[in-house]
């Protein structure tokens, strides 16, 4: 079965630092793995995708993920963390398994940027 | 704001009714998932549409149904509510279905039954 895990369910940050939020997954031959955020109230907005090429992969808001085929990991990555980038994030792998392509997500890890 | 619409933002009902949520996908996505977020589940994939058929089924139950009008907007049925139902659903629209092709979300409805 495919799968995400996002192993920590809260990450604090001082503003300023930088910040990494993390997802390991599991699936059957190469995987597209993509990164939500989501805001109090609000949908899911999305930041980012791997599919293939170059490991580092550059998103909206300065947000960026390493792809990491050895560890089976795309963590996010923000080089300055701002108070606004407090949110919950979503990992999700793209289901190629069955028909449709749905997501699967991780359970979210809810970041917290303090001043 | 990502182009797709939800209506209704909230929903209060009591158990045993039926609602319908309705979403209009981006102009030109043919795509629409349908997501249901709740503490204790996560993010669940419920049923997806492409251009008016249903694609693919996940964890949605009998009482749950689904549709995609000619004009590619989707409704979301829900019946014979149970206290269990209270979450948000999430509809999502792409281009086509094809595995690198962005989903983007919906604002949500926040279901809430009494």
């Amino acid at each position: 079965a495919q799968s995400v895990a996002q192993p920590e369910d809260q990450v604090n940050v001082a503003e300023g630092n930088p910040l990494t939020v993390k997802c390991t997954y599991s699936v059957s031959g190469n995987p597209y793995l993509f990164w939500y955020v989501q805001y109090p109230n609000r949908g899911l907005q999305f930041l980012l995708k791997y599919i293939t090429g170059d490991n580092l992969v550059k998103g909206s808001y300065g947000f960026e993920a390493e792809f990491n085929k050895s560890q089976t990991s795309f963590h996010l990555k923000k080089p300055s963390a701002l108070v606004s980038d407090s949110a919950l994030y979503f990992c999700a792998v793209r289901d190629r398994m069955g028909q449709g392509g749905k997501l699967i997500f991780g359970q979210g890890t809810e970041l917290s940027v303090k001043p | 704001d990502s182009g797709v619409t939800q209506t209704p933002k909230h929903l209060i009902t009591a158990t045993g009714q039926r609602v319908t949520l309705r979403c209009s996908p981006r102009s030109g996505d043919l795509s629409v998932y349908w997501y249901q977020q709740s503490l204790d589940q996560g993010l669940q994939f419920l049923i997806h549409y492409y251009n008016g058929e249903e694609r693919a089924k996940g964890n949605i139950l009998e009482r749950f149904s689904a549709q995609q009008f000619p004009d590619l907007h989707s409704e979301l049925n829900l019946s014979s509510l149970e206290l269990g139902d209270s979450a948000l659903y999430f509809c999502a629209s792409s281009v086509d279905p094809g595995w690198t092709d962005t989903q983007y979300f919906g604002p949500g409805t926040r279901l809430t039954v009494l």
